[in-house]
């Protein structure tokens, strides 16, 4: 079956400018993970969404970050006057609930953003 | 979340040697997961933990919760020139939930 995709899988946008990434969950998991991923280090946590309650968003590093998710399925997340130090790989991640066995998460190929 | 203390940093080894990395946290787990990344992908699951002391194989792989829930360790057996990539572990706190914490990597390189 599909696994987690996004779009798109390389962006290159101008310090200033809005981004919109997307992902496209595994069907039927009602949770969706966004995460960071520095060059060489390891995936930092941004924003978690489950099913109709309201968005974990404590990981976001700014208010230029936000996410939405539509329909309890694809989700955007959205970086607003991009900076240099926003260049890195944007992970999205889905399970089949939040915890336990059924919490483990999935991942998506990635985004790679470079801010010039 | 804290940031998992995963050792060694990098390894260069032989084809058919065998390989061992471990990750440690400052706090209790009730979860543990290894995952492997390759260039320009995402992690792909090779094995979750979900018991302390829980011992668990996937093929040439072997993974270990620790009995104290604050670490956890990754054999590989036999290394082939595909095992090459980036291993990550990633572990959930008792009272976190959902979100997941990850360490910095074990880089591998494995030479015919």
């Amino acid at each position: 079956g599909a696994g987690v995709s996004q779009s798109p899988s390389n962006k290159v946008t101008e310090k200033g400018k809005d981004v919109e990434l997307r992902c496209d969950p595994i069907s039927g998991h009602t949770a969706l993970y966004w995460y960071r991923q520095s060059l060489g280090q390891g995936l930092e946590f941004l924003i978690y969404f489950q099913g109709n309650s309201a968005p974990d968003k404590s990981g976001l590093p700014s208010d230029r970050f936000s996410a939405e998710r539509t329909g309890g399925s694809v989700s955007t997340l959205t970086i607003q006057r991009t900076q240099q130090e926003d260049s890195a790989v944007y992970l999205c991640a889905s399970s089949l609930a939040g915890g336990g066995h059924q919490g483990t998460q999935y991942f998506g190929p990635g985004t790679r953003l470079l801010v010039l | 979340g804290q940031q998992l203390n995963q050792s060694p940093q990098s390894m260069f080894i032989q084809e058919g040697e065998d390989v061992s990395m471990n990750c440690t946290s400052s706090s209790i787990f009730n979860t543990w997961l290894w995952y492997k990344q390759d260039p320009g992908e995402g992690p792909v699951l090779l094995i979750a933990l979900y018991k302390a002391g829980e011992l668990t194989s996937n093929g040439r792989l072997t993974a270990q919760f620790g009995i104290t829930r604050k670490d956890s360790f990754l054999n590989i057996s036999a290394s082939i020139p595909s095992d090459v990539g980036i291993y990550f572990c990633a572990g959930r706190e008792t009272n976190s939930g959902y979100a997941l914490n990850f360490g910095k990597g074990t880089s591998l390189l494995v030479t015919p």
